[in-house]
């Protein structure tokens, strides 16, 4: 069974600076898929980033990117320039090819941007 | 694209009724969407897998009978929360999972349900 594990229950950061938040995860498939979604007060959840396993470039959007690690099994999520709107629960996230298109979710970690 | 309604947003209820929710995918077609149950605090935890013309599949320890998944169209499942109690209260999120989005689920924006 894959398991995502997300290390830092909250963390903080300064507005206009940079944060990375932390996903390990465990799985014996080779083809898979690895997400970031936000969960701002609303509670609305919002996919910030996506990346497959086969690709070895790092998947950015904007002021956001990934630091995927195949072999240590880490894709972590790096924030740059806060903004106040980036305040919310991170949600890390993992579907294999042969799970049956189960997302398997990390415990979260809210983020708060400071001004 | 890629958009996915739910509704409604917010209900309250008398313990002993049934509750319906709606979900459906806006712009695509989703032939797999899924439900998922989260407390406060908490992570997202998956109900059950609902199929367009089939049963959905229910995880582990939820009670099948107790959580009516309809999933009729191919942009449209629903929850029915049946015989509820205030134990069920809770924020009920579907999500759709776009063919073509390389296996990217679109969310919800949830339905928060209280029973009284």
């Amino acid at each position: 069974a894959q398991t995502v594990t997300q290390s830092q229950p909250e963390m903080s950061v300064q507005e206009a600076e940079t944060v990375t938040l932390s996903c390990t995860y465990d799985t014996s498939e080779n083809n898979y898929y690895l997400f970031w979604y936000k969960q701002p007060p609303s509670r609305q959840m919002i996919l910030v980033i996506r990346q497959e396993a086969y690709k070895q470039q790092n998947a950015t959007e904007n002021r956001f990117s990934v630091n995927f690690q195949k072999a240590a099994k880490s894709f972590s999520l790096k924030i740059s320039d806060s903004q106040l709107g980036d305040t919310a629960m991170y949600f890390c996230a993992f579907i294999g090819g042969n799970a049956g298109n189960m997302l398997t979710f990390g415990g979260g970690t809210r983020l708060m941007v400071k001004p | 694209g890629a958009v996915v309604s739910q509704h409604p947003s917010w209900v309250i209820c008398k313990s002993g009724t049934s509750v319906k929710i709606e979900c459906r995918s806006l712009d695509f077609q989703a032939t797999t969407m899924f439900w998922y149950r989260q407390f406060p605090k908490q992570s997202l935890m998956l109900m059950a897998t609902s199929n367009e013309g089939s049963k959905a599949t229910y995880e582990q320890g939820v009670e099948k009978d107790k959580f009516l998944i309809n999933h009729a169209s191919l942009t449209l499942s629903t929850l029915t929360v049946t015989s509820a109690h205030p134990e069920d209260s809770s924020f009920y999120i579907c999500s759709a999972r776009n063919p073509g989005g390389r296996e990217t689920q679109y969310f919800g924006p949830g339905t928060r349900l209280l029973v009284l």
